[in-house]
């Protein structure tokens, strides 16, 4: 596709379900990140993969927090038993290149999780 | 904290007037990415800057990097309100590690 696309981009969830976010990165990129960004602040990172290698997790703030890229192409982010502090837009973004922070980041629009 | 700041965290101006934002950070880096983030959407890389450059321009941004202060202006000219936007520079932690973000400067340009 032509850019970053993140599914669904609203989900509403009740407190103790699971929730699994979608990120279809920019064809061909190596990179792959997560971030989370709550209400006014920036976005905070949660997990990096090169293809399909999770090289760096030390930002998923639970182990309710679990991401995957198998393919090294889509990934997923999925929350176990969601708690209302983890309401916030999870941001997907794709780097053409395998450094981690050198190269130039293209992000998803989003996808807002709201946890009743 | 390894964190950079943006500053100021906030800024209102008029259309036509002239934006500054600055960013600092404490790490030493290769580069230095500007990103703009519209409400709701998300962000937008803008301009980047090596760490050899003093000064960049594209379009109506110039920005800026002065190593020794470990620090970088970001200027917008001749604003629109269309630039309406949150503002990052996210810069490098340790080694191997991803862009941290820090919680930028929100402009509002009003006409």
């Amino acid at each position: 596709g032509a850019g970053v696309s993140q599914s669904p981009r609203y989900k509403v969830a009740k407190r103790g379900q699971d929730v699994a976010l979608r990120c279809d990165p920019i064809s061909g990129h190596v990179s792959l990140f997560w971030y989370q960004q709550a209400l006014g602040q920036g976005p905070e990172f949660l997990t990096y993969f090169q293809n399909e290698a999770q090289l760096d997790k030390s930002g998923l703030p639970s182990d309710r927090f679990f991401a995957e890229r198998p393919e090294g192409s889509v990934s997923t982010l999925k929350i176990q038993r969601t708690q209302q502090e983890d309401s916030a837009v999870y941001l997907c973004a794709s780097s053409l290149t395998g450094s981690a922070n050198t190269g130039e980041l293209f992000f998803g629009e989003g996808s807002r999780l709201t946890v009743l | 904290s390894q964190q950079g700041e943006e500053d100021p965290q906030a800024l209102s101006i008029q259309e036509g007037e002239n934006a500054t934002m600055n960013c600092s950070y404490k790490t030493s880096i290769n580069n230095l990415q500007w990103y703009r983030q519209n409400s709701g959407r998300g962000l937008v890389h803008l301009i980047l800057i090596r760490s050899n450059e003093r000064e960049k321009h594209s379009g109506r941004l110039r920005v800026t990097l002065d190593t020794s202060k470990k620090s970088s202006s970001l200027l917008i000219t001749a604003s629109r309100a269309a630039d309406t936007a949150s503002y990052f520079c996210p810069f490098r932690g340790q080694a191997g590690t991803a862009l941290i973000f820090g919680k930028g400067t929100t402009l509002s340009v009003s006409s």
